[in-house]
């Protein structure tokens, strides 16, 4: 099946601070997505990112279909950004399920 | 416009007992998830249903887990009998239909279950 990695699996960051999260995926995809876990356990939607660059606010996205990654950058990062980062994709074929990297880890400290 | 709702937040069971756990998509939305996410981990597909119709099954525990979406809007999954290795956050998501372009998935706030 479909392999999804994530990198740096942890990270530590002081307030203000800006970062870059990276999501590789071994197949072409329909779909991906970037969400933030906060520390209560709610998946929050960041990006739907197939292809090309998104952003908002202090947060952006760009997607390389053809290189398969995805990278998510976060700017002037603040202590609510703290949680897990997930990357999921769909395969382009008949399943529509998303498959989840393992996360990232983001600490930011004030 | 309303989220998925999920209920309960939260469960603390035995082991060989049962456990419901219910959801509620978004309005209009044809397609809903179950997935398990264990502590650590990302979120794994358990089932998704098309309207009331099964679409994936391939990775749901049949002998102890079920779900049903009986009139294609909320859904329950049920585990009978738990196991110490159901301990995990159980999330439903829903998206608008089952393919093609902004099929964005959303997810509710999840039940986690503690199994002792």
């Amino acid at each position: 099946g479909i392999q999804v990695e994530q990198s740096p699996p942890d990270l530590i960051l002081q307030e203000g601070a800006n970062s870059t999260l990276r999501c590789n995926f071994s197949d072409s995809v329909n779909n991906l997505q970037w969400f933030h876990q906060n520390p209560w356990g709610q998946l929050i939607n960041l990006f739907y990112i197939p292809s090309g660059t998104k952003q908002n606010g202090r947060l952006s996205a760009t997607t390389v279909a053809t290189e398969r990654y995805s990278l998510l950058y976060i700017s002037s990062s603040q202590t609510t950004d703290s949680g897990v980062y997930f990357c999921a994709v769909d395969r382009m074929d008949s399943s529509y399920k998303l498959i989840f990297g393992s996360g990232t880890r983001l600490l930011v400290r004030p | 416009e309303a989220g998925v709702a999920q209920s309960p937040r939260y469960k603390i069971i035995e082991k060989r007992q049962s456990v419901a756990f219910w959801c509620n998509p978004i309005s209009g939305h044809a397609t809903l998830y179950w997935y398990q996410q264990i502590l650590g981990q990302g979120p794994k597909l358990l089932i998704q249903f098309q309207n009331n119709g099964v679409v994936d099954d391939s990775q749901l525990p049949k002998d102890r887990f079920s779900a049903e979406r009986l009139k294609g809007v909320d859904s329950t999954l049920k585990i009978q009998p738990a196991k110490l290795e159901d301990s995990a956050v159980y999330l439903c998501a829903s998206s608008p239909r089952l393919a093609g372009v902004n099929n964005e998935q959303f997810f509710g706030p999840g039940t986690r279950l503690t199994v002792l």
